[in-house]
């Protein structure tokens, strides 16, 4: 089955770290870019970063530039997310999700979330 | 960055209406543009990819059109499952962004 779990998220303090997971299986892992998109309680959806299939090409959002930094296993079909100096803004789901081709484009498959909670 | 202005924010229409929705870039994306499906408490779904093509397995009730700045997503029939919000998304420049979404219930 070609699915996306992520884990990691949970309660933390304004300023902490916490790194999320995303473990994928059913699709050749090593073909695609993938992506973490998040989405505040009751708002829209934000891209936050994605990664090309090689780790060669990588952006961010504004918002986490510097703050975040996305990696990725291939030997392991995982994804990551390092999340640093973590702010209240950034409580929200994040969706590991998988591009459509090698490079930074659009996302045909999406997990059930993890979700970040970041408060005192 | 690119904005995505979608409008409107929110419609209500009946079962069987033709509803549309419309996407503007603040600059132009060519037809690098896709519409998701996000329904109640799940994660979204990909329905149409650069501006027109409809993802294997989505209802050809739906569809998308447009180049350039401006864009439109259609379903021609409004069906109950079809209670969503509705996102554009582009990907001409990074960062990749959304519009601000759409949410349509019925009447």
């Amino acid at each position: 089955e070609v699915q996306l779990v992520e884990s990691g998220g949970g309660l933390v303090q304004p300023g902490r770290s916490l790194r999320l997971s995303c473990a994928a299986s059913g699709f050749t892992f090593d073909d695609y870019a993938m992506h973490w998109v998040r989405q505040a309680p009751g708002k829209g959806l934000e891209w936050v970063s994605g990664i090309s299939w090689n780790s060669g090409s990588i952006g961010y959002a504004g918002s986490v530039k510097g703050r975040f930094t996305i990696s990725r296993d291939n030997a392991k079909n995982s994804l990551y997310l390092q999340m640093n100096s973590l702010r209240a803004e950034d409580t929200a789901l994040y969706y590991c999700a998988k591009g459509v081709a090698a490079r930074l484009s659009y996302f045909d498959l999406w997990g059930q979330g993890t979700l970040v909670t970041v408060s005192s | 960055d690119i904005q995505m202005t979608q409008s409107p924010s929110s419609l209500s229409a009946s079962v069987g209406d033709r509803v549309t929705i419309t996407c503007q870039a603040s600059q132009d994306i060519s037809n690098y543009l896709n519409w998701y499906q996000q329904r109640p408490g799940k994660a979204p779904k990909l329905l149409i990819y650069d501006a027109s093509n409809l993802e294997t397995g989505v209802p050809s009730r739906f569809s998308g059109s447009g180049s350039g700045t401006d864009f439109t997503f259609t379903i021609s029939s409004l069906q109950p499952e079809d209670i969503a919000t509705y996102y554009c998304q582009q990907y001409d420049n990074l960062p990749l962004t959304f519009g601000g979404g759409t949410k349509v219930e019925i009447k």
